[in-house]
């Protein structure tokens, strides 16, 4: 079963920052954060990944608490483009470990209108 | 920018018949996985592949199921004997070796939809 919990649906209005929360009170030391999000039926697509620090690149940021068991995924400036389901996903990271198969929730189903 | 590629976009097939699905990863990625997703369910994990031999497999992936890395650029499911059960959309992703210690991101195609009748 996935490690996280998300809300089942959110809207956002265009423009507007969408901040999608994520619940991983579980998380071990050695996992990561990792966002994706899937448009349509569509590959699932990388947004971005954290292990304990604040993260941003292109698309969005991820702020993680201090104590890791939550975070959040914030699209600054939503467009309708972004209307698509959000994954939250915990994943090991170690060395010698050659498996690290990504377990899916249900995801949060953004919808963003005009 | 580099990306997995997948074909067919869509197939159909008959109950009982062998289906192929082919991938094509990212040129310097070393592990390869295929997912599947049914209609309306989540992405589910099937199995990963790394050096040319399986490295994890779900329940889902049986007998009925296999991988091969027929040359230096594709990456192939085939079912032997399709199920309707077995109509879904199937993900091919993979991603490169450790880079520091850290596992790298895994990247995914835009999938085959496998419809059996």
């Amino acid at each position: 079963d996935a490690k996280t919990t998300q809300p089942t649906s959110m809207d956002c209005a265009e423009g507007r920052a969408a901040n999608l929360p994520c619940n991983h009170s579980t998380i071990s030391g050695n996992e990561y954060v990792y966002w994706y999000r899937q448009i349509h039926s569509q590959g699932p697509q990388y947004i971005i990944h954290g292990l304990k620090n604040n993260e941003t690149n292109e698309m969005a940021s991820l702020i993680i608490t201090e104590d890791r068991k939550s975070s959040t995924l914030i699209l600054p400036h939503a467009t309708l483009r972004d209307t698509a389901v959000y994954y939250c996903i915990v994943r090991v990271a170690r060395r010698s470990y050659n498996t690290d198969k990504l377990i899916f929730g249900t995801g949060t189903r953004l919808q963003v209108f005009p | 920018e580099p990306e997995v590629t997948q074909t067919p976009s869509h197939q159909v097939t008959q109950m009982g018949q062998e289906v192929i699905l082919r991938c094509v990863p990212i040129s310097n990625h070393l592990y390869f996985y295929w997912y599947r997703q049914i209609l309306g369910q989540k992405v589910e994990f099937l199995v990963s592949f790394y050096n040319n031999e399986i490295s994890e497999k779900s329940e889902i992936f049986d007998d009925q199921f296999s991988v091969e890395r027929p040359d230096g650029s594709n990456f192939t499911l085939k079912i032997r004997s399709t199920k309707l059960e077995d109509s879904a959309m199937y993900f091919c992703a993979s991603r490169a070796e450790l880079v520091a210690g850290v596992q790298e991101t895994q990247y995914f195609g835009p999938g085959t939809r496998l419809l059996v009748l």
